[in-house]
This record gives C-alpha cells, sequence and structure tokens, in this order.
C-alpha cells in the first residue's frame, strides 16, 4: 500500500451538484496533485498543491478547485457536475520537487448521473 | 503524449516468458519518466523510474530502457507472472517547476497460464 488514503471510494452524483473528495498524502510528503481518469484512458493531471497553494494545473474549468491543509491532505471540489465528469478521481503525494516518485491512492470512483 | 481513445493496446504473453511493453513519449525536453501498473479497480501503483540521463535501469525483474532520441521507452518483465496482469502506463513529467505527469495510452497485459 501506498500510505495515500482517498474519501469516498465511490459516489454517486446528479448532474449540477457540487462534491468534495478527500485525500491524506503519505507520511512526509508535502505536495499532493489530482488527476481524473475517465474510463479506458490514462490519468490526466488536474492540479497540485504544495505548501497550501495551488502549484501548477493542467486543462481544467475553474469549476474545479482544490485545496490543502496544514497537515498536507487536501480536498478537490467540483461544482455544477456534468455527465463527463464521470470518471475514477485520482489523487497523488510526493515529496517536494519536480522529478520525485509520485504515490497514488486507490482513487474515488464519481458518477454522475 | 496525451492519453487519447477508448481501446487499449494489448499485449498477451505465456507465464514465464519475458514482456515487453512499449511507449512513445511526446515531448523532447521531458527529463523524468515512470511506469506505473494499474490493476482493476485499484490506483496506479510505481514500478520504476528513469532519468533522461540514463539509457537504462533495472528494479527486481523489470528493466526500462530510454532512447531519447526516437522518444521512446519500454517496460521489460522478466519471468511474466500471473500477478503481472494489469494495464501498464508510461508518465513524463512535464512540469515546469511543478511534477505535471502525463500519461500515455496504456497497454494491457494479459497472461496466459
Amino acid at each position: 500500500e501506498t500510505g495515500v488514503t482517498q474519501s469516498p471510494t465511490h459516489l454517486i452524483k446528479t448532474r449540477g451538484q457540487q462534491v468534495t473528495l478527500r485525500c491524506s498524502s503519505q507520511s512526509g510528503h508535502n505536495t499532493v496533485s489530482w488527476y481524473q481518469q475517465a474510463l479506458g484512458q490514462g490519468p490526466q493531471f488536474i492540479f497540485q498543491y504544495y505548501r497550501e497553494e495551488e502549484n501548477g494545473r493542467g486543462n481544467f474549468p475553474p469549476r474545479f478547485s482544490g485545496l490543502q491543509f496544514p497537515n498536507y491532505s487536501s480536498e478537490l471540489n467540483v461544482n455544477a457536475l456534468e455527465l463527463d465528469d464521470s470518471a475514477l478521481y485520482l489523487c497523488a503525494s510526493s515529496k517536494p520537487g519536480q522529478n520525485t516518485e509520485a504515490f497514488f491512492g486507490q482513487g474515488t470512483r464519481l458518477t454522475v448521473v | 503524449g496525451e492519453s487519447v481513445g477508448l481501446h487499449l493496446p494489448t499485449l498477451s504473453v505465456q507465464e514465464g516468458d519475458n514482456s515487453i511493453i512499449n511507449c512513445a513519449y511526446s515531448n523532447s525536453a521531458s527529463d523524468y519518466f515512470i511506469w506505473y501498473k494499474q490493476e482493476s479497480g485499484k490506483g496506479p501503483q510505481f514500478i520504476i523510474d528513469i532519468r533522461s540521463n540514463m539509457d537504462k535501469r533495472q528494479g527486481q525483474r523489470v528493466t526500462v530502457l530510454l532512447n531519447k532520441t526516437v522518444k521512446h521507452l519500454s517496460l521489460q518483465i522478466a519471468a511474466t507472472q500471473p500477478g503481472d496482469s494489469a494495464v501498464y502506463f508510461c508518465a513524463e513529467n512535464m512540469g515546469q517547476g511543478a511534477q505535471k505527469l502525463v500519461f500515455g495510452q496504456g497497454t494491457r497485459l494479459t497472461i496466459n497460464p
């Protein structure tokens, strides 16, 4: 196991609703990244948090937002859910730096109906 | 490059044979690469990484080869076992000062008894 935990494991939401996903990083890791993985595809980078601030963002709209807390845990918030937001949402934690090993959690499976 | 398409390439090998999984990356400036294994219902699991100043790196039963001239990465798994069945992704770090992993399409490895 990687020591990265995500909650909940599964979630069903209605289009237009808002959702919050949570991630606890591995001990000693102060950098958390979020990825979206659609069925049959590779993960796509949403954004990264380092020292409680966003530190890099992928090609996702502003309705995808996040937070990082002093204990390095993190939240991903998605507003105005769309059907295409249905995916596995993955959190990865790593030590600071550009080329460091990223450890993934088991993911949260979000279904938007 | 960015993961596209819904149909994963598939590789079938006999148990005990060696497996070779290939990946083309998109950015000649990428300097860090990772191979991940993803089993059904789980998050990606780190296998091995390599930095661009290396051509080859070996782990336990796995070897990664990097050919920067043609932007090609390969993962070799020796003596393939049933537990190696999974989807394998290569990822390149395209972040500037941050770790932004861009995942390849993925290859589904199936082990025949």
